[in-house]
Order: C-alpha cells, then structure tokens, then sequence
C-alpha cells in the first residue's frame, strides 16, 4: 500500500476533461516537489510533469499539474483514445529520505 | 542526447546473484543520481533506492534496505543492481531513472526484466 494515494481508476469521453489526484502528506507533497508518469503496458514510465505543473519539451499543453496543500492533481483536457495509459505520482518523502509513487491510476477513454 | 541503457532480461533460479546495470551517456554521469524502480507484474511503481555516483553515497526504500546492493563505477559511467541470493517474489521489470529529485526532466532506461524460477 503506498503513502500516496491515487484512485485506481477513472474514466471519461473522447473529449472531454479528467483530473487525477495523488494525495500525500507535509513531508512529502506538502514539502517538495511532484511528477507525472505516462505508462503504457510493456513500455517505460514517461515524464508528463515535473515540479507540479511543468511540462517536458513535447508534452502537450492538454496535460498539466497542480498543487493544493498535500495533494497534486494531474489534468488532462480533449481526451483521446490514445490517452488511455497508467499514471503514476511521483515524490520525496523528506521523513523517510526516499523516493515513493502513488499507487498508479489507469485511465479509460470511453 | 541523454540515455540510460539497461541490459538484457535474465532468468535465474532462486539462490542465486545477479547484478544488472544502467549505461549513462549524454550527460556527465556524476551530477546526477541514479534511482532503482521495480514493477512487478501487473503492479505499480515502486521506488527501490538511489546513488550519488559522484561519491556512491546511497538511500534504499526501508522496503528494500538489506535486500539489494545498489553501486556505481563512475569511470564507465554504469550504475548497478544487485542481488546475492534471489527470491521468486524477485521476479519483475527493473528500471533505472535520472529521477532529478522530481524536479527535473530526468531519463528511465528501457528496463531490465528478471525472472527468478525454479
């Protein structure tokens, strides 16, 4: 069971608009930073956000990230079909001086 | 171009070691720490551990502390994994990443799938 916690599932229209939250505690999320991983079966996570809510060079400005308190929330905007992955949180936790992911979100586009 | 290349799936029988690397190359490999992440079938992402090859200071998840080695050898720039006697609940994809304290754009291998059966 992981410190950071991300339901396990959520699903929205061709389209439309989902959000995914990651929620942590002050020694983690409410202390440091937070990414964002794209992972799609048989293949290497992938940077979405870093620092909250920047995105790497390629990274459509569909996807983007914030921060309220100890918890992050990954947006994604004109879902598509091709969206349809596992999403992974990612932080440090300055407590245990180690790194943790929230448990994995897998996202379906109906 | 930055890259970590893993090497290749093994398969190995519960008992024995194993030590498998990540080849850094496109940057200079000592500024950067190097993480250890393991996914298990079917299952999330799970941090494992991290080195500083610059001075192989390291830090391990309390869940894997005792259980791996993590090292470096900063004149091939190559970090490593290993293990001296290996479980079947070992069996999983390993990936090394330049995780960059999550505040950066950083790099993950391909990764390194082990399976450990009798």
């Amino acid at each position: 069971q992981s410190v950071l916690t991300q339901p396990p599932s959520v699903s929205a229209a061709p389209g439309q608009k989902v959000t995914i939250s990651c929620s942590g505690s002050s020694s983690n999320i409410g202390s440091t930073y937070v990414s964002w991983y794209q992972q799609f079966p048989g293949t290497a996570p992938k940077l979405l956000i870093y620092d909250f809510n920047k995105r790497p060079s390629g990274i459509p400005d569909r996807f983007s990230g914030s921060k309220s308190g100890t918890s992050a929330t990954l947006g994604i905007t004109g879902l598509q079909t091709a969206d349809e992955a596992d999403y992974y949180c990612g932080t440090w936790d300055r407590s245990l001086s180690a790194g943790m992911f929230g448990g994995g979100t897998k996202l379906t586009v109906l | 171009e930055v890259q970590l290349v893993q090497s290749g799936a093994e398969v190995k029988k519960p008992g024995e070691s194993l030590k498998i690397s990540c080849q850094a190359s496109g940057y200079t490999f000592i500024h950067y720490w190097i993480s250890w992440v393991r996914q298990m079938p079917g299952k999330g992402l799970e941090w494992m551990g991290r080195i500083d090859p610059s001075d192989s200071n390291t830090n391990y998840s309390p869940s894997f502390q005792g259980h791996v080695t993590i090292s470096a050898d900063k004149s091939i720039n190559t970090a490593y994994l290993q293990w001296s006697s290996l479980q079947a609940s070992d069996t999983a994809m390993y990936y090394c990443a330049r995780l960059d304290g999550f505040n950066g754009v950083g790099c993950w291998g391909q990764g390194t799938l082990v399976t450990v059966s009798s």
